[in-house]
């Protein structure tokens, strides 16, 4: 039973180039958060998608923006990255919609480092 | 406004009992998540109060007091393997968790 993927694993970009992060959920679940984790932080709450729609939002502003598919998986779109953005982004997948409080299953992270 | 406090880092000795605490003031409180998470590594989910009162899974337990705002994870036994940031979350809304800044426990021989 595969756990959350994401890819890539680590990425380099440089100031204002774009970038698409993946996340594919555990098996069985239909509900995906996305968070940035900065170095010796705390995961900090970006967006979360259900039913192919961002149903509740974090303070990251609009050049954060994501897409869920049919199948649940889910990417992470960042336009005119900043130096600040640099972090480790963690995909987060529970069922139910959020319902209930199910735990949520992290992937491993995609690490981001903008020069 | 949102506020999760938690130690920043606590040391202590192989087969002792260690006690995190996390204070938290969150709108639309719905309980409280503890993971573990390992240098590089993804957070695992340990355990989860929605209700007052002592939650136990093996060596680790988690309190929580909703009227206080406070929550404690208890880790006995502790081994090695346990050197690692403990991060206390509050979840709102549709499972919106609001994470502290994670406490570094640090296990010595």
């Amino acid at each position: 039973d595969a756990g959350v993927t994401q890819s890539p694993t680590h990425l380099i970009k440089t100031r204002g180039q774009q970038v698409t992060l993946r996340c594919s959920p555990k098996s069985g679940h239909d509900t995906v958060s996305w968070y940035q984790q900065a170095l010796g932080q705390g995961p900090q709450f970006i967006f979360q998608y259900y039913e192919e729609e961002e149903r509740q939002r974090g303070n990251f502003p609009d050049r954060f923006s994501g897409h869920q598919f049919p199948n649940y998986s889910s990417e992470l779109n960042v336009n005119a990255l900043l130096l600040g953005d640099s972090a480790l982004y963690l995909c987060a997948s529970s069922l139910g919609g959020g319902v209930g409080n199910q735990p949520q299953h992290f992937g491993d992270g995609t690490r981001l480092s903008i020069l | 406004g949102q506020n999760i406090d938690q130690p920043t880092e606590m040391t202590a000795t192989e087969g002792a009992i260690v006690q995190i605490n996390c204070t938290y003031q969150t709108s639309g409180f719905n309980g409280l998540f503890w993971y573990q998470q390992h240098a590089g590594e993804a957070p695992t989910f340990l355990s989860y109060n929605v209700l007052d009162g002592l939650e136990e899974k093996g060596r680790f337990s988690s309190f929580l007091s909703r009227s206080k705002g406070y929550s404690y994870l208890l880790l006995k036994e502790l081994q090695m393997k346990d050197s690692a940031s403990y991060l206390c979350a509050s979840s709102g809304g549709y499972n919106k968790l609001i994470f502290g800044a994670g406490t570094r426990l640090a296990v010595h021989p």
